[in-house]
């Protein structure tokens, strides 16, 4: 059974950092695409970023492009959102996904989100 | 405003059949790229429900469908029922942002 679970979520004031994880299990996780995506409280999902199979490709959304970091562990299957600088507007759920392709296919599961909540 | 354009609601009785629309334009629908949807329950993490524009993932029941057609596509499920009420997001890729990206979302209430 496919199994994604974030964690790392939490209150951080303005322009701080905050580092994201996301534990899979159940699949063989070097041969998957994976991804990030968020929703803002009481809005609609968001794609942040995407990282290839091998870690050597990333793709990040225009609105997270230099402040935030996506890599992967395929020793551990984890994947990771290194988040700075953060902003007011990045308060949101994160939900790690799986892809079966970088940029084209589906995100055919998700993680059950970990919220992010950026306040002074 | 998104790059993909639902309707906020849609509505409907047990037992009977609803569209969702999802509108785009030549740089995503229309270019051919794939229009995934997912279902969101209320307070759980979005599910696939439709994949490739019409493919079904195991476990999904047939009274939901999907369809694409120029730089529109569509998710019909027919045959409502409670369990049905959560909110329905389509996705795609854009070649000019060089992103994913997801319609507004769409809320079912079943009536």
């Amino acid at each position: 059974e496919v199994q994604l679970l974030g964690s790392g979520g939490g209150l951080v004031q303005p322009g701080g950092s905050l580092r994201l994880s996301c534990a899979a299990s159940g699949f063989t996780f070097i041969n998957y695409a994976m991804s990030w995506a968020r929703q803002a409280p009481g809005k609609g999902l968001e794609w942040v970023s995407t990282l290839s199979g091998g870690g050597e490709t990333t793709y990040y959304a225009d609105s997270v492009k230099g402040r935030f970091t996506i890599s992967r562990d395929n020793s551990k299957n984890i994947l990771y959102l290194q988040m700075n600088s953060l902003r007011a507007e990045d308060t949101a759920v994160y939900y790690c996904a799986r892809t079966a392709s970088t940029l084209f296919s589906s995100f055919d599961y998700w993680g059950q989100g970990t919220l992010v909540t950026v306040s002074s | 405003q998104s790059v993909l354009t639902q309707p906020p609601s849609v509505s409907g009785a047990p037992g009977q059949r609803v569209t969702i629309s999802c509108t785009g334009s030549s740089s995503n629908i229309g270019a051919t790229y794939d229009v995934h949807w997912y279902q969101q329950l209320p307070g759980a993490a979005p599910k696939l429900l439709i994949y490739d524009n019409s493919n079904r993932p195991s476990g999904v029941p047939d009274r939901f469908s999907g369809s694409k057609s120029g730089t529109s596509a569509s998710l019909a499920i027919t045959g409502l029922q409670s369990e049905d009420e959560a909110d329905y997001y389509c996705q795609s890729y854009d070649s000019s942002l060089s992103a994913r990206v997801f319609g507004g979302g769409t809320k079912l209430t079943v009536l």
